[in-house]
């Protein structure tokens, strides 16, 4: 089967770095994407991967190894607002996105 | 910006009521997707379209259908809601397939009493 596992929940503290790490088995492989959800809002799109290696964008990077079926996103200088919950998702190959059940990042001062 | 919007954020249905849920997409999208969000769970697809008139069962199809007469609208429908359908409704719209960015309308919570 497909399977997608992240963990349920972390904390840490504002101004800190989070490394949220995901990691996946599934049929097939095209790209990897990061979602981000507050609480009773829609998830919004934060990164995609399909070559191995780091992706930058701002205070947010993630990284991907095809090989290990693993990915991280990490968190610099974290923020207050960057409490969410982080949703990896795998694209198999169909072409359909296979969901991790998120992580709840808690940001304390 | 691409903008989906879903007809309520809130609905409260009996159950055995057949429950119509809207989604509306202004970004001339091919791709429109509804799944279910439910705590510890990750997001399940119910039911896709690649194009107008055209559907595809998801992972979990069984007790909803749907209906998709123009390229911006694709609505979900619960032919007789049941207490397990519970849930959060998310319709989510991409273009296109090998990069495939999906954006999301701001959900629909459905209680089935």
């Amino acid at each position: 089967g497909q399977n997608i596992d992240q963990p349920t929940e972390m904390t840490a503290t504002e101004g800190a770095i989070v490394q949220i790490n995901c990691t996946y088995q599934t049929s097939g492989f095209n790209g990897l994407f990061w979602y981000q959800q507050h609480a009773g809002e829609a998830p919004t799109f934060l990164s995609y991967n399909v070559l191995d290696g780091l992706e930058e964008k701002g205070r947010f990077s993630s990284f991907l190894s095809r090989s290990k079926g693993y990915s991280y996103l990490l968190l610099k200088e974290l923020q207050m607002k960057d409490s969410a919950s982080y949703l990896c998702a795998v694209r198999d190959s169909n072409y359909q996105l296979i969901w991790g059940a998120g992580t709840k990042l808690i940001i304390k001062p | 910006d691409v903008k989906v919007t879903q007809s309520s954020r809130y609905l409260v249905k009996r159950t055995g009521e057949k429950v119509f849920l809207e989604c509306v997409q202004d970004m001339d999208h091919e791709n429109m997707f509804w799944y279910r969000q439910d705590p510890g769970l990750g997001l399940r697809l119910i039911y896709f379209s690649y194009d107008v008139k055209m559907k595809e069962k998801g992972d979990i199809p069984e007790g909803y259908s749907v209906s998709r007469e123009k390229k911006e609208r694709f609505s979900l429908i619960l032919e007789s809601a049941s207490t397990n359908q519970t849930s959060m409704y998310l319709c989510a719209s991409s273009n296109g397939l090998e990069y495939n960015e999906q954006f999301f309308g701001p959900g629909t919570r459905l209680t089935v009493l």
